[in-house]
C-alpha cells in the first residue's frame, strides 16, 4: 500500500523564519514520483515541485528548497526567509507505477501560518 | 491556454438532488481525474479517464458518475446528493509518458454543500 505522511497538522512562524514541512512516504513500487502543491487561501492547487525515485538531487528554486532521501523515505520542504504570501495548506503527494493509473497519493497537508 | 476549468465555483443542493460538475481542459491531456476535498484532509481520487470512451473507478466512487466523450471533457456526475458528498471537488489533468509533462494540473475546484 501507498501513503503520504505529514506529521505536522499546523505550523506557524514569524516572517523571515526559516521552516521545513516534512513528508513521509510509503510506497513498495521502484519507479515514482513525489510531488509537493501548496493551497492558497483562495483554493486552488499549485504545482511546486516533482523528483523521480531515481533523482536524489536537492532541489533550490529562489527560498524554496526539496530535500529528498531515499534512505528514510522522506522528501521534506524548506522555505527560507518566509514570507506572509507563503501561508497556505501545502500537500505532500506520492505516484507509483506498480498499481493504478497513476493517481496521486496524498498527505492530509501541513497548514503554514506566516505572521507579519 | 486557460488549463484546466470548472463550473460551478459553488452550488448548494438539497439531499436527493442531482447535478453534473462540469471540468474542461485545453491542453490536450489524455489522463483526467476527479478529486474531493474534505476538511482537514488530503485529496481522494473518485474516477478517473486515460482517454476518451474510459473511465475507471478510484478510491470513493460510490454515489458518482463519470463520462468522457472527448479528450477535453471529463463531467462528474451526482444522483442523489447526500450530506456525505460536502466537499470541494477537484479537477485535474495530466500526459503520462512525457516524463517533462507527467504531471496533473489542477482545477480551480468546485465547493458543493449538500443540506
Amino acid at each position: 500500500a501507498q501513503k503520504v505522511t505529514q506529521a505536522q497538522t499546523e505550523i506557524s512562524v514569524v516572517e523571515k523564519e526559516d521552516v521545513t514541512l516534512d513528508c513521509v512516504y510509503e510506497t513498495r513500487d521502484t519507479t515514482y514520483y513525489l510531488f509537493w502543491y501548496k493551497q492558497p487561501p483562495s483554493g486552488e492547487l499549485v504545482f511546486l515541485i516533482r523528483r523521480n525515485s531515481f533523482d536524489e538531487q536537492n532541489e533550490i528554486s529562489g527560498r524554496y528548497s526539496w530535500n529528498f532521501q531515499k534512505s528514510t523515505s522522506s522528501f521534506n520542504f524548506t522555505i527560507t526567509a518566509s514570507q506572509v504570501v507563503d501561508s497556505a495548506v501545502y500537500f505532500c503527494a506520492l505516484k507509483g507505477y506498480g498499481g493504478s493509473q497513476g493517481n496521486l497519493i496524498f498527505g492530509k497537508g501541513t497548514k503554514l501560518s506566516v505572521k507579519p | 491556454n486557460a488549463g484546466v476549468t470548472q463550473t460551478p465555483k459553488f452550488r448548494i443542493l438539497k439531499i436527493g438532488q442531482s447535478m453534473t460538475l462540469q471540468c474542461t481542459q485545453d491542453m490536450n491531456h489524455n489522463y483526467m481525474y476527479w478529486y474531493r476535498q474534505d476538511p482537514g484532509m488530503g485529496l481522494k481520487l473518485i474516477y478517473y479517464s486515460v482517454g476518451a470512451g474510459i473511465t475507471d473507478k478510484g478510491e470513493v466512487p460510490n454515489g458518482y458518475n463519470v463520462s468522457r466523450s472527448t479528450t477535453e471533457d471529463f463531467p462528474l456526475r451526482l444522483e442523489l446528493a447526500a450530506p456525505s458528498q460536502t466537499s470541494v471537488y477537484f479537477c485535474a489533468s495530466s500526459y503520462p509518458g512525457r516524463s517533462s509533462t507527467d504531471t496533473q494540473y489542477f482545477g480551480p475546484g468546485t465547493r458543493l454543500t449538500v443540506l
